[in-house]
């Protein structure tokens, strides 16, 4: 156990319409990224939150945003849903203030756009 | 830009035998990490071993080891003593040192452990 959690952990919903991932670092660590995982595209980085605030983007479509919150909790919302979205996607934490700063994988959510 | 390459696509190994999970990459960055990464059937990413681009010894965890090569820009995983629970995809990670370090993977290598 890692001691990311996330939720849910399977999500099944039609195209067009939107979710919220849900993620929950481990205790003290401030940096929460997300990740896609897909059959096509691999493992990709989405976005990075440190302390609350974006510090990182990377292939993430205009139709996904992310927050995180005071709690340090992060939630990512997919919209306009595409068959093409169906993926697992992880939240990931790391504590930013020691070496290596491993960065350390939820179970992931896999979601499935019909 | 950074690049992971894992040219195996699929590996068998015999219980009890050792295999090499090959990883090369690509990078400007003077100062780097690579991990290597578990993926079981059930999905989940585990960390298995860290080696820093300074370091001067290979990294070991347990039945892992590393063999880092930073001439030829390799970062190749020796799991020793193969498993039926080894049976998983590996992934190899490289990001640069520093914050606002997102992890850059390769495509994965697929263990098949065999009694």
């Amino acid at each position: 156990d890692s001691g990311v959690t996330q939720t849910p952990k399977h999500l099944i919903t039609a195209t067009g319409q939107r979710v919220t991932l849900r993620c929950s670092p481990r205790s003290g660590d401030l940096s929460v990224y997300w990740y896609q995982q897909s059959l096509d595209q691999g493992l990709q980085f989405l976005i990075q939150y440190y302390n609350g605030e974006e510090r990182a983007k990377g292939n993430i479509l205009e139709r996904f945003s992310a927050q995180q919150f005071p709690d340090l909790h992060s939630e990512l919302n997919l919209s306009s849903l595409e068959l093409g979205d169906s993926a697992l996607y992880f939240c990931a934490s790391s504590a930013e203030t020691k070496h290596p700063d491993t960065q350390y994988f939820g179970p992931g959510t896999r979601l499935t756009v019909l | 830009a950074q690049k992971i390459t894992q040219t195996q696509p699929g590996m068998f190994v015999q219980e009890k035998e050792a295999v090499t999970l090959d990883c090369t990459y690509d990078t400007s960055d003077p100062s780097y990490g690579l991990f290597w990464y578990k993926q079981p059937s059930s999905g989940e990413m585990i960390f298995l071993i860290y080696q820093g681009s300074y370091d001067q010894q290979n990294a070991t965890e347990g039945r892992y080891s590393l063999n880092f090569q930073k001439a030829r820009k390799s970062a190749n995983l020796v799991i020793s003593a193969s498993q039926l629970g080894d049976s998983a995809m590996y992934f190899c990670a490289m990001r640069k040192t520093g914050t606002a370090s997102k992890l850059t993977f390769g495509t994965g290598t697929r263990l098949q452990v065999t009694l």
